[in-house]
């Protein structure tokens, strides 16, 4: 059984700064890794994705995600981050053999002040 | 480019009454989900259908019914209604396969007084 572990619920910037939000998975196998993004009141939107190949992954509006196997991690990062990023990120595992049971963290809170 | 609606977006019931919820896609996904969404917490599986008429269980299905008749739509039951309940539920498709992204509908907001 995979698991997902967002450490920060809740991170807070200044426009124009970067950030990075963590995310740790556990599984023993091959493994599908994706972020989602949710704006309050609205469903969740694709991020992006990482299955095999280059561990850095580029997503919209700027976001990269970097897939690491030794820290078990795919954490999201942005450069510059603008007020209208301000939204819940969540992270998705998946095994890589294909099956339904898409696990999603707990959510972080980015909140980005002008 | 298509859409996931999901009906109600918001839903006010009473202790023990049965509430359905329903999402529509036309994406032509097959598969399609329901998760519930509490505050603070992740998304949990409540039930899946991989394709017309087909059920899968998820990890929270005690208390729920689901029921896909149409390739296009998805209804989630609660069989009964727990006082004090609130919680968003989700809508999502995808096309087969735990390595597709999902689309997901804006929501259900439950309350239950």
């Amino acid at each position: 059984t995979q698991t997902v572990s967002q450490s920060d619920a809740h991170v807070t910037v200044f426009e124009g700064d970067s950030v990075e939000l963590r995310c740790n998975y556990s599984y023993g196998g091959s493994i599908y890794l994706s972020w989602y993004i949710q704006h309050h009141g609205r469903g969740l939107q694709f991020l992006l994705k990482y299955y095999s190949g280059n561990p850095v992954v580029q997503g919209v509006n700027g976001f990269e995600a970097e897939f690491s196997k030794s820290d078990s991690s795919f954490h999201l990062r942005k450069a510059s981050v603008h007020w209208s990023d301000s939204a819940v990120y969540f992270c998705a595992v998946s095994p890589g053999t294909g099956g339904y049971k898409v696990v999603f963290g707990s959510g972080t809170r980015l909140l980005v002040s002008p | 480019g298509g859409i996931i609606t999901q009906t109600p977006k918001f839903l006010i019931g009473q202790e023990g009454q049965k509430l359905t919820l329903k999402c529509q896609q036309n994406f032509n996904h097959d598969t399609m989900y329901w998760y519930r969404q509490d505050s603070g917490k992740g998304l949990r599986l409540i039930y899946y259908s991989i394709t017309e008429n087909d059920l899968q269980k998820g990890d929270l299905s005690e208390g729920y019914d689901a029921s896909r008749e149409k390739k296009s739509s998805f209804s989630l039951t609660v069989t009964s209604a727990q006082k004090n309940e609130m919680a968003v539920f989700l809508c999502a498709s995808s096309i087969p396969g735990g390595k597709s992204d999902y689309t997901f509908g804006s929501g259900t907001r439950l309350l239950v007084i």
